[in-house]
């Protein structure tokens, strides 16, 4: 099946510093999205991209879809505590919407 | 509106033993899913529903049953509950596939 690996599985950075996360795929995808989730609770939705080559902010997030369409590329500028948690990449081709195994974000004050 | 809510919140099982994992939404959306999620895996789609009647497999779809009666509600069966199942279960739903997914809390079920 379709597998998409994400990188890298975790990060420890101190509080302040810019983060760097990307996910590839074997596959084509129509649509990137990007969620996070805290301990204890599902997934939410932080970015969607729509379109090869874009590239779209929200906030301190910046998210880009690849021109190749096989992966996408999520930052997070001036990292702050509540950031701690897990980030999923998430391809959507027709129905199925496919998960990453995740990267792990770790901030120290 | 209550968005989605999944019961039970958790659940011990004994292996060979069915249930059914409900979840309900409130918000109208046609795309509803289920997705397990383990260490180290990420989330993995189990099965999912375009809309009322509509169903179909996803990533991961043995030893798993579903069924779309309604807009509103899709439960998951499980029909005889092995170790490997121990896991949590998220279920989600979105007007369309490439809008945003809204999740339920979980169900975290062991198999014993």
């Amino acid at each position: 099946g379709q597998q998409l690996n994400q990188s890298p599985q975790s990060m420890f950075i101190q509080e302040g510093e810019d983060v760097s996360m990307n996910c590839t795929s074997s596959s084509i995808f129509n649509t990137w999205l990007w969620y996070k989730q805290d301990p204890g609770e599902g997934p939410v939705l932080l970015i969607a991209l729509y379109k090869a080559g874009e590239l779209t902010s929200n906030g301190r997030l910046t998210a880009q879809f690849g021109i190749t369409r096989k992966d996408s590329f999520l930052n997070i500028s001036a990292s702050i505590p509540s950031d701690v948690g897990i980030y999923f990449c998430a391809g959507l081709n027709t129905d199925k919407l496919i998960f990453g195994t995740g990267t792990r974000l770790q901030v120290f004050p | 509106n209550a968005g989605v809510t999944q019961t039970p919140k958790f659940q011990v099982l004994k292996t060979g033993q069915s249930m059914t994992l409900q979840c309900a939404q409130d918000m109208n959306h046609e795309y509803m899913s289920w997705y397990r999620q383990d260490p180290g895996m990420g989330l993995r789609l189990i099965h999912y529903s375009v809309g009322a009647g509509i169903t179909d497999q996803g990533e991961v779809p043995n030893g798993y049953n579903v069924s779309r009666s309604t807009t509103e509600d899709f439960p998951l069966r499980l029909l005889s509950a092995a170790p490997s199942q121990t896991s949590v279960y998220f279920c989600a739903s979105s007007y369309r596939p490439q809008n945003e997914q809204f999740f339920g809390p979980g169900t975290r079920l062991t198999v014993l």
